[in-house]
């Protein structure tokens, strides 16, 4: 099993629509969340971190479910430019590890059409 | 301005040669990643330093290789005996600590002719 999974998508999204999509993970002792927005052959970008309350950054909503091991990411009003993928990163805590490594799913691909 | 830095954009290699990525960054980062990423596919943690003179295998370490002999830079060899090295490769670094965001370079893409 990854340690990170996520639906693939591509998840087609008509502009103004609302799209939401979760992330798992295995490992429980996972310490901190992300989601990275990468646009075709670029790097990715931090889009926002994920706080165990949830929170907010205009039309992009995080969510965090510790007890059932996953991250949800809810898009409102979606425009054209939010066309990308979208990758879940987890910062895993391993025994040797005194901060963890971060390890990326494989991202869930957005495509908004007007 | 600070930034991490990878070079080349773009390399070319023959089968059965060596080469090295570049992957320098004047963040004052304590961590260091490579990944690779193999297209419509997600990243892949091939290994990751975080202090100097230590690193750790990821998840695709073979035929690849690293050294961190400086906190600033943390090349990349990918080997001959890497078989199948085409693939698109980002470093990342991230301060020390758990709730601590990754920055990226902007990758090499790497064709083996």
């Amino acid at each position: 099993r990854k340690e990170v999974e996520q639906d693939p998508g591509p998840f087609n999204v008509p502009e103004g629509a609302t799209v939401a999509f979760n992330c798992t993970y295995s490992n429980s002792a996972s310490q901190s969340f992300f989601w990275y927005r990468q646009d075709c052959r670029k790097e990715p970008k931090l889009l926002m971190s994920v706080y165990s309350s949830g929170n907010e950054d205009g039309r992009f909503t995080a969510q965090l479910n510790r007890a059932s091991q996953y991250i949800s990411l809810l898009i409102r009003d979606s425009k054209l430019s939010d066309s990308a993928t979208y990758l879940c990163v987890v910062n895993i805590e391993t025994t040797t590890d005194s901060w963890g490594k971060l390890q990326f799913g494989a991202g869930t691909q957005v495509v908004v059409t007007p | 301005d600070g930034g991490i830095t990878q070079s080349p954009k773009y390399l070319f290699r023959k089968e059965g040669q060596n080469v090295t990525l570049s992957c320098e960054q004047n963040l004052n980062h304590d961590a260091m990643y490579w990944y690779r990423q193999d297209p419509g596919q997600g990243l892949r943690l091939i290994y990751y330093s975080q202090i100097v003179n230590d690193f750790q295998k990821g998840d695709i370490a073979e035929g690849y290789s690293v050294s961190r002999e400086k906190k600033e830079s943390f090349p990349l060899t990918v080997t001959s005996a890497q078989k199948n090295p085409t693939a698109f490769y980002l470093c990342a670094s991230s301060p020390r600590g758990h709730n601590t965001e990754a920055f990226f370079g902007q990758g090499t893409r790497l064709t083996v002719v």
